[in-house]
């Protein structure tokens, strides 16, 4: 059984329009990232959260994304006003610590296309 | 910046046969991680191996065992008596010590052959 589900597993969203892509942890893992992978390019990373904040973020992330996690349990990521180049592979991941080695288990990822 | 290499964008083996898939990376810093992650067709990213800089010794996992080269920021994988289900993409990974995220290769598809 996956440690991470997200949901949806596709999404079609008009450019302009926001998303909600969604991750739910299955167990306790402390440590929730989010990362990206456009077709063709390498997977990026976009943020990391931890304790109800974010703890590291990348270049990509930007005002137009946001992260939360508002009932304790699942995951989000907001993307606001979508763009074309927005169109990718998004991947959660958890993790019991911040690096040091420890595994990273992925979600099986939610494909966004925006038209 | 870290940067991670993968020069072979696919990569096909005869199956019970044994292929290596390389990866090469760039960093000024001296404790780090270094990760093999396979994607199957469910796309799931599954952790296969993993490596601390640290240590000497080549990580194994069953069939799974890595060549890592510190000196020449090398870290390739060798997958041995391959089988079908080993088909996937496969993703080189570098995690600095202490950092949250993870860089990562482009990636090399992996083929088997009946």
């Amino acid at each position: 059984e996956p440690e991470v589900t997200q949901t949806p597993s596709h999404q079609v969203t008009q450019m302009g329009q926001e998303v909600i892509l969604r991750c739910v942890p299955i167990s306790n893992h402390l440590y929730f990232y989010w990362y990206r992978q456009i077709l063709g390019q390498k997977v990026e990373f976009l943020v990391s959260f931890y304790n109800n904040e974010i703890s590291e973020k990348s270049e990509i992330f930007d005002d137009q994304f946001s992260v939360e996690r508002p009932d304790g349990s699942n995951f989000t990521l907001k993307i606001r006003s979508t763009k074309l180049e927005d169109s990718a592979m998004y991947f959660c991941a958890i993790s019991a610590a911040k690096g040091t080695g420890t595994e990273a288990f992925f979600g099986q990822g939610t494909r966004l296309t925006v038209v | 910046a870290q940067t991670v290499t993968q020069s072979q964008p696919e990569m096909s083996v005869q199956e019970a046969e044994t292929v290596t898939l390389s990866c090469t990376y760039d960093t000024s810093e001296s404790d780090y991680y270094l990760f093999w992650y396979k994607q199957p067709p469910s796309r799931q990213m599954i952790l296969v191996i993993r490596q601390e800089a640290y240590k000497q010794q080549n990580a194994t996992e069953n069939r799974f065992s890595v060549n890592f080269q510190k000196a020449a920021k090398s870290f390739s994988l060798k997958i041995s008596d391959s089988q079908l289900g080993d088909a996937a993409m496969y993703f080189c990974a570098y995690e600095r010590d202490s950092n949250y995220q993870l860089i990562w290769g482009a990636g090399t598809k992996l083929i088997i052959k009946p």
